[in-house]
C-alpha cells in the first residue's frame, strides 16, 4: 500500500525558512517524481513544483510564485522527498501535500499524503 | 499562470447527471491531452478520479467520464449518489514542466 506521510509544517514568521518532509512507502520512491501541491486555507489547490527522478536526471521545476524561494530534493537512501521554505510569505500559508505522479511520463498525480498546514504569521 | 476556470458550484438530485466544465487556453488544456480530475471531501486529501483525460484509474466507479473539447475540458457524473457531494477540481499540464489547477467546483446532491 502506498503511503505518504508529510512533517515538518509549523507557525513560522514572515521571512523565515521551513523544511518539510515527505516518508514514502510501499512503492520504488527511487523510481518516482514527485511534486508538491498546495492549499490555502478554504482555497483551492496550486501546483508548487515536481522533482524527478535521479534515473531520469533528478530535475526540479518550479511554479512561479516559488521560484527561487523554495527548493526540492529528495534522499532515496531514506525514501524521503523535501521541500525546504525560504524567504516565507504569508501567502504562503497552506497544506502543503506531498504527491506522486503517475507512470513516467506522467501529469497526473495519482496518491497523496495527509497533509501538513504551514502558517505564516507574525 | 492563471488558474483554470471552473464554476463555483453545480448540484443535482440523486440519479441525475451533471457535468463540470473546466476552461483554459490553447498554452494548457487545448494543447495537451492531460487533462486530470480530483475529488476532495472536506478535511480530506484529494484523490484522482480522471486522468489523460478520459482515464479512471483502477477502483473508480465508471460513473465518472471525462472528455475534452478545444480549450475546455468537462467531467461527468452520472447516476449521482450523496457521497458524490464534495469539491472537485480539474488540472493541466501546462508546458515547460509546470501545471495548473481549476479554480474548484462545489458539488451538492440535493
Amino acid at each position: 500500500e502506498v503511503q505518504l506521510v508529510e512533517s515538518g509544517g509549523g507557525l513560522v514568521k514572515p521571512g523565515g525558512s521551513l523544511r518539510l518532509s515527505c516518508a514514502a512507502s510501499g512503492f520504488t520512491f527511487s523510481n518516482a517524481w514527485m511534486s508538491w501541491v498546495r492549499q490555502a486555507p478554504g482555497k483551492g489547490l496550486e501546483w508548487v513544483g515536481r522533482i524527478k527522478s535521479k534515473t531520469d536526471g533528478g530535475t526540479t521545476d518550479y511554479a512561479a510564485p516559488v521560484k527561487g524561494r523554495f527548493t526540492i530534493s529528495r534522499d532515496d537512501s531514506k525514501n524521503t522527498l523535501y521541500l525546504q521554505m525560504n524567504s516565507l510569505k504569508t501567502e504562503d500559508t497552506a497544506v502543503y501535500y506531498c504527491t506522486t505522479e503517475g507512470v513516467v511520463p506522467a501529469a497526473y498525480f495519482d496518491y497523496w499524503g495527509q497533509g501538513t498546514l504551514v502558517t505564516v504569521s507574525s | 499562470q492563471s488558474a483554470l476556470t471552473q464554476p463555483a458550484s453545480v448540484s443535482g438530485s440523486p440519479g441525475q447527471s451533471i457535468t463540470i466544465s473546466c476552461t483554459g487556453t490553447s498554452s494548457d488544456v487545448g494543447s495537451y491531452n492531460l487533462v486530470s480530475w480530483y475529488q476532495q471531501h472536506p478535511g480530506k486529501a484529494p484523490k484522482l478520479m480522471i486522468y489523460e483525460v478520459s482515464k479512471r484509474p483502477s477502483g473508480v466507479s465508471n460513473r465518472f467520464s471525462g472528455s475534452k473539447s478545444g480549450n475546455t475540458a468537462s467531467l461527468t457524473i452520472s447516476g449521482l449518489q450523496a457521497e458524490d457531494e464534495a469539491d472537485y477540481y480539474c488540472c493541466s499540464y501546462a508546458g515547460s514542466s509546470t501545471f495548473v489547477f481549476g479554480t474548484g467546483t462545489k458539488v451538492t446532491v440535493l
